[in-house]
C-alpha cells in the first residue's frame, strides 16, 4: 500500500515565519493529494485539494505544490490561528492514506 | 447545509463488536458521486483511514483492518454504519465519519467525532 511520509513531525515557528511541510509518496501516486488543519478536540479541516486547489474561505497564505513524489504545504506568513497540526492525505480508488502529521507550535 | 453526526457506544469491552452510525443531512447517500469514509484517531495520535462506501454501494477497506470491518449504508435513514469486530484497547480512539468531496477527493465535511474507549 502507498505510504505518505510526512516531515517534520513537529515544527517550532514564530508569527510571520514561512513554514513548509512535506509529504513523500512511497510508490505510484496521483494528484489527488489534500491537506488538512486540525486543532485540539476538533475534526480536521480541509485546506487544499488536488495538490494545489485552495478550499473556499481558506486564506491565501496557504498553498500546495508538488515536485515528483513530494508534496508540499506552505504557509507564507504564519499567523496565530495557524498553530495546529497538519496532515496530508492521498486518495486512490483502492485506498486512502494520511501522513503522520506535523504539529506546528510556537517557538 | 451538509452535516454528519456520529453515534454509538462510548465504552466497549475487549473482544466485543462495536457498531457506529453516521447520520448525514444536506445530501443523499444515493446521489451519484457521493462517498463517505470512516477515519479514527487515537488519543494524541494520527489520523487513520478505515473504510469508504460509495453511492453505488462500492466498498473499500483499510488493508490491515479489512477482516474486522464492515461498512454499509441505509439510504432511507441517511446513515452509514461501521461495524468493527474483536475490539481491543488499542482501538480506543475518536471515530470520525466524513464526506469525500467530488472535486479532488478531499474530505470536505466531517462529523464531530465520537470517542470509543475499549476497556474491561
Amino acid at each position: 500500500d502507498l505510504q505518505m511520509t510526512q516531515s517534520p513531525s513537529t515544527l517550532s515557528a514564530s508569527v510571520g515565519d514561512r513554514v513548509t511541510i512535506t509529504c513523500r509518496a512511497s510508490q505510484s501516486y496521483n494528484r489527488w493529494v489534500a491537506w488538512y488543519q486540525q486543532k485540539p478536540g476538533k475534526a480536521p479541516k480541509l485546506l487544499i485539494w488536488g495538490v494545489s486547489n485552495l478550499v473556499n474561505g481558506v486564506p491565501s497564505r496557504f498553498s500546495g505544490s508538488e515536485s515528483g513524489a513530494e508534496f508540499t504545504l506552505t504557509i507564507s506568513s504564519l499567523q496565530p490561528d495557524d498553530f495546529a497540526t497538519y496532515y496530508c492525505q492521498h486518495y486512490s480508488s483502492f485506498s486512502f492514506t494520511f501522513g503522520g502529521g506535523t504539529k506546528v507550535d510556537i517557538k | 447545509q451538509v452535516t454528519l453526526e456520529e453515534s454509538g457506544p462510548a465504552l466497549v469491552k475487549p473482544t466485543q463488536t462495536v457498531t457506529l452510525t453516521c447520520t448525514v443531512s444536506g445530501f443523499s447517500l444515493s446521489n451519484t458521486g457521493i462517498r463517505v469514509s470512516w477515519i479514527r484517531q487515537p488519543p494524541g495520535g494520527a489520523l487513520e483511514w478505515l473504510a469508504r462506501i460509495d453511492w453505488d454501494d462500492d466498498k473499500v477497506y483499510n488493508t490491515s483492518l479489512r477482516t474486522r470491518l464492515t461498512i454499509s449504508k441505509d439510504t432511507s435513514k441517511n446513515q452509514v454504519i461501521l461495524k468493527m469486530t474483536n475490539m481491543d484497547p488499542v482501538d480506543t480512539a475518536t471515530y470520525f465519519c466524513a464526506r469525500i468531496g467530488s472535486r479532488g477527493f478531499g474530505l470536505d465535511y466531517w462529523g464531530q467525532g465520537i470517542l470509543v474507549t475499549v476497556s474491561s
